[in-house]
């Protein structure tokens, strides 16, 4: 199984401060990488797919980089409404893995 | 607008069966493989099973193997997750979700989820 491991677990950030999520993952998966935001009590929504490629209606703010076995998820500018888990998902090969999360609290 | 609607959840004792629902809207159903993921209670997302948009092919988590089976019906835009020999750990809220590629029998990237519906498994 591909295993994901993102960092850190937790991060409490100011708002407009940039903020960097990791993901890596434990063989090389190339591009086949998505992230995706879930706030409090409500489902996952999808961020960024394929490592890097941008969504429509999620803001610029959000931008993902990497390929192989190392993933990064950035925010530029973060904003109040940013407050959510964020998670990696992988799509190389089965079974389906997602990483254990990064929570955002924002101060 | 396109929308996924979850149903069946319940309280269920351990090693009993129930059957979950999702209701697909605003899209073509026929066209798209369809996921199940859970979350446990505080935890992250576990990847339970996949149908192809025939139906023609699954796949599962170890997890569930032998003990769940998902299916679909087309014509009505519904896809169903039977759950058998449920165990505790099986306690979750249990979304449906689209992936987001025409015609997959593959599994790519995730891009509608449903609301989800909560089961949980207890003596």
């Amino acid at each position: 199984d591909i295993v994901l491991t993102q960092s850190p677990d937790f991060q409490s950030v100011t708002p407009k401060e940039k903020v960097t999520i990791t993901c890596r993952a434990s063989q090389s998966i190339g591009s086949s990488l998505h992230w995706y935001q879930q706030k409090l009590d409500q489902s996952p929504k999808l961020l960024i797919k394929y490592a890097s490629q941008s969504i429509s209606g999620v803001p610029s703010r959000f931008s993902g980089s990497g390929s192989g076995t190392d993933f990064t998820l950035t925010i530029d500018s973060l904003e109040a409404e940013d407050a959510a888990a964020y998670y990696c998902h992988q799509s190389s090969s089965l079974p389906i893995t997602f990483g254990q999360g990064t929570r955002l609290e924002i101060k | 607008q396109v929308q996924l609607v979850e149903s069946g959840g319940g309280v269920v004792q351990p090693g009993r069966s129930l059957r979950l629902s999702c209701a697909a809207s605003g899209f073509t159903f026929s066209s798209y493989a369809i996921y199940w993921v859970r979350q446990a209670p505080g935890k992250g997302l576990e990847w339970v099973a996949l149908i192809s948009y025939d139906g023609k092919n699954q796949y599962y988590a170890d997890s569930v193997r032998g003990r769940f089976s998902v299916s679909r019906d087309n014509s009505k835009s519904t896809l169903h997750l039977q759950m058998n020999s449920l165990r505790i750990e099986d306690t979750a809220v249990y979304y449906c979700a689209r992936d987001g590629t025409l015609y997959s029998t593959f599994y790519y990237y995730i891009d509608v989820w449903g609301k989800g519906t909560t089961v949980t498994v207890s003596s």
